[in-house]
């Protein structure tokens, strides 16, 4: 069964403190391994898609980075409106089109 | 213009009743799914429909029904609510083709109090 794991479940940052939230995690034949974003009160918003080893994607102050075993999405001088709980999620070939998620990680980035 | 646009946003109700949430994309997509998000924020797959053809159909309750009229609706019908049946219910979509179907968008969820 697929399986995942973030960490830290709750960090703080102050504002420009950049630093890293970790997905771990557990697939028979990684399909992809998506970052959502969610605010409170709000569905998750879609941010990525990583599809292999070595892969990397950026938006705006975002980074996500994939390995065989995990992924990292690294926040870079971070502001105050990146406050939200961070989810990761993965779909692997035997349960195509069924994503698994980890619990996220709630950041909060204080001025 | 609402990607996903679901109804209620927030139930209360109490136990034994019966209650449902309506789901609708504009996306075009194929693919829809409802999750259910618990108080601890992990969000788990109930059910998925591809053009209206049930799909996924995890170890959910016989009292929760979906039914998807067309591709672009998808509602879920609560039969006798219990208590631990509270919960935020997200509808996402999807497209279909290739590993896209892994890029969901949701609606803002509706939450589900059962007194």
């Amino acid at each position: 069964e697929d399986q995942v794991t973030q960490s830290p479940e709750a960090l703080r940052l102050q504002e420009g403190e950049s630093s890293s939230l970790n997905c771990s995690y557990t697939v028979s034949g990684l399909r992809g391994l998506f970052w959502y974003r969610q605010d409170p009160g709000k569905g998750p918003e879609f941010l990525f898609t990583l599809y292999s080893a070595g892969e990397e994607k950026e938006k705006e102050r975002l980074k996500a980075t994939l390995t065989k075993k995990e992924s990292f999405l690294h926040i870079t001088a971070p502001k105050p409106e990146d406050s939200a709980t961070y989810l990761c999620a993965v779909q692997g070939y035997t349960n195509a089109g069924k994503s698994t998620f980890g619990d996220g990680t709630t950041l909060t980035v204080k001025p | 213009d609402t990607a996903v646009s679901q109804t209620p946003k927030y139930l209360v109700t109490q136990m034994g009743n019966d209650k449902s949430i309506k789901c609708e994309q504009n996306l075009g997509h194929d693919t829809m799914y409802w999750y259910k998000q618990d108080s601890k924020k992990f969000l788990k797959i109930m059910f998925s429909y591809n053009n209206k053809e049930l799909i996924i159909n995890e170890t959910v309750p016989n009292r929760f029904s979906p039914k998807s009229p067309d591709k672009a609706h998808l509602n879920l019908h609560i039969n006798s609510l219990e208590l631990g049946d509270s919960a935020v219910y997200f509808c996402a979509s999807s497209r279909l083709i290739g590993v896209n179907t892994g890029e969901l968008f949701f609606g803002e969820g509706s939450r589900l109090t059962v007194l």
